[in-house]
């Protein structure tokens, strides 16, 4: 059964710091996405990865892919407040086509 | 204009009663889906439906059953509620199921007491 494995779970940084967030998948798999969800709020596509090595950045957030190492990167960049919320990827595998979600990483932003 | 549209937002119930929530996507998406958000935001599948396929997650159980009238509509009906249903759903869509990012519902909390 495909696992899909984020690290960490919690993240207290400071305003100004950089930090990364780990998506490992256990199942071969060209599809990731990384979504997120503000306390009470849906969730929100941020990035969909369909290629070995593909990144995509939007403002101070950067998310790659390695299909080889099976592995997802978001990288945030001199972190802000508002970028406080839930963060999951989740990964198609190539075997069948349901969306499977990580467990989330929950990032808090302190001034 | 709201994507996809879930009603209620919110909704509590006795534990064994029957209940819908509503689904409605107007993004010409050709598949949808039900998830589960647990109270540790733990989230998991449990259909995903297109007008020719239904996918049932296993680990489903029998008295939550979705019900489709056309293909923008995904509603869940849920038989004999327990007090362990209570949750966040989210309904999301598609335009092919699972190759394009999936866009979510609002979110509707149920809770059973």
């Amino acid at each position: 059964e495909l696992k899909v494995e984020q690290n960490p779970l919690f993240l207290s940084m400071q305003e100004g710091k950089n930090y990364t967030i780990y998506c490992n998948y256990s199942t071969t798999s060209d599809r990731l996405y990384w979504y997120r969800q503000d306390p009470g709020k849906s969730l929100e596509s941020l990035f969909v990865l369909l290629s070995n090595g593909a990144v995509k950045q939007e403002g101070r957030l950067m998310a790659s892919l390695d299909t080889k190492a099976r592995l997802s990167t978001l990288h945030i960049t001199a972190a802000v407040h508002d970028l406080s919320a839930t963060y999951f990827c989740a990964v198609v595998p190539y075997n069948n086509n349901d969306m499977r979600f990580g467990a989330g990483t929950r990032l808090t932003v302190k001034p | 204009d709201t994507a996809v549209s879930q009603t209620p937002k919110y909704l509590v119930t006795q534990m064994g009663n029957d209940k819908s929530i509503k689904c409605e996507q107007n993004l010409g998406h050709d598949t949808m889906y039900w998830y589960k958000q647990d109270s540790k935001k733990f989230l998991k599948i449990m259909f995903s439906y297109n007008n020719k396929e239904l996918i049932i997650n296993e680990t489903v159980p029998n008295r939550f059953s979705p019900k489709s009238p056309d293909k923008a509509h995904l509603n869940l009906h849920i038989n004999s509620l327990e007090l362990g249903d209570s949750a966040v759903y989210f309904c999301a869509s598609s335009p092919f199921r699972s190759y394009n990012e999936q866009f979510f519902g609002p979110g509707t909390r149920l809770t059973v007491l």
